[in-house]
């Protein structure tokens, strides 16, 4: 089975940078997907990473250990509207198009 | 707009009645994948399908089925609802066999069982 904890909720200041962490435990691993959502709308793409690493992509960075089982979401320069739900899921261990398996979101909050 | 397309947007219906929620994926994406999302649960897959056969199986309720047509666009069959399936279910769709294909997901269908 897979199992993806995060925190559930954060709240972080704006211009701030903030760290949103994401643990994972499956019986196989085949990428990790770090997804945006605001309140009632869909799941946006944000990152992805296969290998140990970190992938930048402008305000926005994903760091992934597979050895340890542990992703980062990274936020710089936070705004007001990056306030939303950000879903950190897991592709199942087999190749091609699997489905993934996301854990419960952390809600952020950006306040002024 | 991620291209992925569901409808209706929003269904009110009552215990025990049956409804269908439609998806048109991205265009060329043979993937077509079903996710429920709750307040307490968050996003849980129930079922994909790939070029018309089913791939992989979540957590679906045996009341629930889907399709996927030979013009690719998939349909949910919800029946005997019940007060607890009231939820917005997701579709989503990528593109062919590779693993770091992103999934799409289309705006979702707010079911509402009353």
């Amino acid at each position: 089975g897979q199992n993806i904890d995060q925190p559930t909720e954060m709240t972080a200041t704006e211009g701030a940078i903030v760290q949103i962490n994401c643990t994972y435990q499956t019986s196989g691993f085949n990428g990790l997907f770090w997804y945006q959502q605001h309140a009632g709308e869909a799941p946006t793409f944000l990152s992805y990473n296969v290998l140990d690493g970190l992938e930048e992509k402008g305000r926005f960075s994903s760091f992934l250990s597979r050895s340890k089982g542990y992703s980062y979401l990274l936020l710089k320069e936070l705004q007001m509207k990056d306030s939303a739900s950000y879903l950190c899921a897991v592709r199942s261990p087999y190749s091609g198009n699997t489905p993934l398996v996301f854990g419960k979101g952390t809600r952020l909050s950006v306040i002024a | 707009d991620s291209g992925v397309t569901q409808t209706p947007k929003h269904l009110i219906t009552a215990t025990g009645q049956r409804v269908t929620l439609r998806c048109s994926p991205r265009s060329g994406d043979l993937s077509v994948y079903w996710y429920q999302q709750s307040l307490d649960q968050g996003l849980q897959f129930l079922i994909q399908y790939y070029n018309g056969e089913e791939r992989a199986k979540g957590n679906i309720l045996e009341r629930f089925s889907a399709q996927q047509f030979p013009d690719l666009h998939s349909e949910l069959n919800l029946s005997s609802l019940e007060l607890g399936d009231s939820a917005l279910y997701f579709c989503a769709s990528s593109a062919k066999d590779r693993s770091g294909n992103t999934i799409y997901f289309g705006e979702g269908s707010w079911l509402t069982v009353v």
